[in-house]
């Protein structure tokens, strides 16, 4: 079982909707979790960070994380075109002494005019 | 501020060749390390630094060699090149201790015929 699951998509939306990207997770000892956005043939960009359990937003993007269950969720609202990219969960463990971050295979996200 | 620059951006061997792929960051970010992205596989840990004379192998060493003689630099090496390395290389950087990810370079598309 891989550290971090992400659904693959590709996910096809219209202009204005909801967004909603998940990831779970298998390692109860995750405490760091983070979003990356990554535009085609770019590296990935640091979108979002949470620490723990809770919801973090900032401007159309928010961030939450339910521990309880190993399930970390990011929603975008009023999606626009530039959002079109591949979006990955990473997480990390602060007991981890290579200072390593685990990261979901990415979920592709296409935003139509 | 340059951040996480990569060197070349695209390359083309051929199998049994050797090459050197360039990273450099200018944040003195003492963890540094190098990723691979394939389709359906996401990033996979190759080598990872945590400071000037330190390396470590991460998921899928084989094949690669790093040092690490400056803060700022950690080249990766491929040592005789195969098809199985064609691949999107990144390097990426961080504080040590830090607890929101990595800073990304933009990748190196190699192919390997």
């Amino acid at each position: 079982q891989k550290e971090v699951e992400q659904d693959p998509g590709p996910l096809s939306v219209p202009e204005g909707a909801i967004v909603s990207l998940n990831c779970t997770y298998s390692n109860s000892a995750f405490q760091y979790f983070m979003w990356y956005r990554q535009y085609s043939r770019k590296g990935p960009e640091l979108l979002m960070y949470t620490y723990s359990s809770g919801n973090k937003e900032d401007g159309r993007f928010t961030a939450q994380v339910d521990k309880s269950s190993k399930y970390i969720s990011l929603f975008i609202r009023d999606s626009q075109p530039s959002d079109s990219a591949t979006y990955l969960c990473a997480m990390g463990d602060p007991t981890n002494t290579g200072n390593q971050f685990y990261f979901g295979t990415g979920t592709s996200l296409t935003v139509i005019p | 501020n340059a951040g996480v620059t990569q060197t070349p951006k695209f390359q083309v061997l051929k199998t049994g060749q050797s090459m050197t792929l360039q990273c450099a960051q200018d944040m003195n970010h003492e963890y540094m390390s190098w990723y691979r992205q394939d389709p359906g596989m996401g990033l996979r840990l190759i080598h990872y630094s945590v400071g000037a004379g330190i390396t470590d192998q991460g998921e899928v060493p084989n094949g690669y060699n790093v040092s690490r003689s400056t803060t700022e630099d950690f080249p990766l090496r491929l040592l005789s090149a195969a098809p199985s390395q064609t691949s999107v290389y990144f390097c990426a950087s961080s504080r040590w201790g830090a607890t929101n990810g990595y800073t990304f370079g933009s990748g190196t598309r190699l192919t390997v015929v």
